[in-house]
């Protein structure tokens, strides 16, 4: 069975430009999670979706972060504009009865 | 609200060696709760898990916890190391089934031989 796939694995970008990160959760899973991972913490959730609807977004911090799931699979989560604050790697981790969570590789982030 | 607090950043020990890691929660309601561990550049990888049956709980790779309500722990344990459980581990809990997870701040295993 294929994992969670993540896209790009590495990003580099200056503060200020946009970037995008893709997730390719487990087939058949509907529910999927995007962690933001900072240097020297636990992950902490971004925005959970349930099939193509969100379920919680509290933590998203909405001015600059939004994504999407659609048609309940693939999610895209973008920042426009990126702050340095945004250095992180980006989980992706999907959920077939909420039991267990299984988790991407991740996207490493730098802004510089 | 439910916190989770790990108990030393980092652990160093001899290869053959026990491993204990510690793990305190706060919650409201029965937790489920879980230990995850991350090898560099990787996601985090399940090892085991409490949901309210039995308090020991055992894991993948010789690991296992036990869940002590009145301590309000779920610190894993595993009776020898080996040098390939270097890694990064982070306990974490939620309230029911499906919400998200909310994460320790993570404990680095160094293994020596």
């Amino acid at each position: 069975e294929a994992g969670v796939a993540q896209s790009p694995r590495y990003k580099i970008i200056e503060k200020r430009q946009s970037v995008a990160f893709w997730c390719n959760p487990i087939s058949g899973h509907a529910t999927l999670y995007w962690y933001q991972q900072i240097l020297g913490q636990g992950p902490k959730l971004l925005i959970q979706f349930q099939n193509n609807g969100v379920v919680d977004d509290s933590q998203l911090p909405k001015d600059r972060f939004s994504a999407e799931r659609l048609k309940g699979v693939d999610s895209t989560l973008k920042i426009q504009p990126a702050k340095l604050e945004d250095s992180a790697v980006y989980l992706c981790a999907s959920s077939l009865d909420g039991n267990e969570q299984f988790f991407g590789p991740g996207t490493r982030l730098t802004v510089l | 609200a439910q916190s989770v607090t790990q108990l030393g950043s980092h652990v160093s020990v001899s290869e053959g060696a026990l491993v204990l890691l510690r793990c305190n929660y706060s919650s409201s309601v029965p937790p489920y709760l879980f230990w995850y561990v991350q090898y560099p550049n990787q996601g985090l990888q399940l090892l085991l898990k409490y949901t309210s049956a039995a308090t020991l709980v055992k894991g993948i790779n010789g690991f296992e916890a036990e869940f002590k309500k009145s301590e309000t722990s779920f610190h894993l344990t595993k009776p020898s190391a080996h040098m390939s459980d270097a890694a990064e581990y982070f306990c974490a809990v939620s309230d029911q089934a499906g919400t998200a997870l909310i994460f320790g701040k993570g404990t680095t295993l160094s293994v020596s031989s």
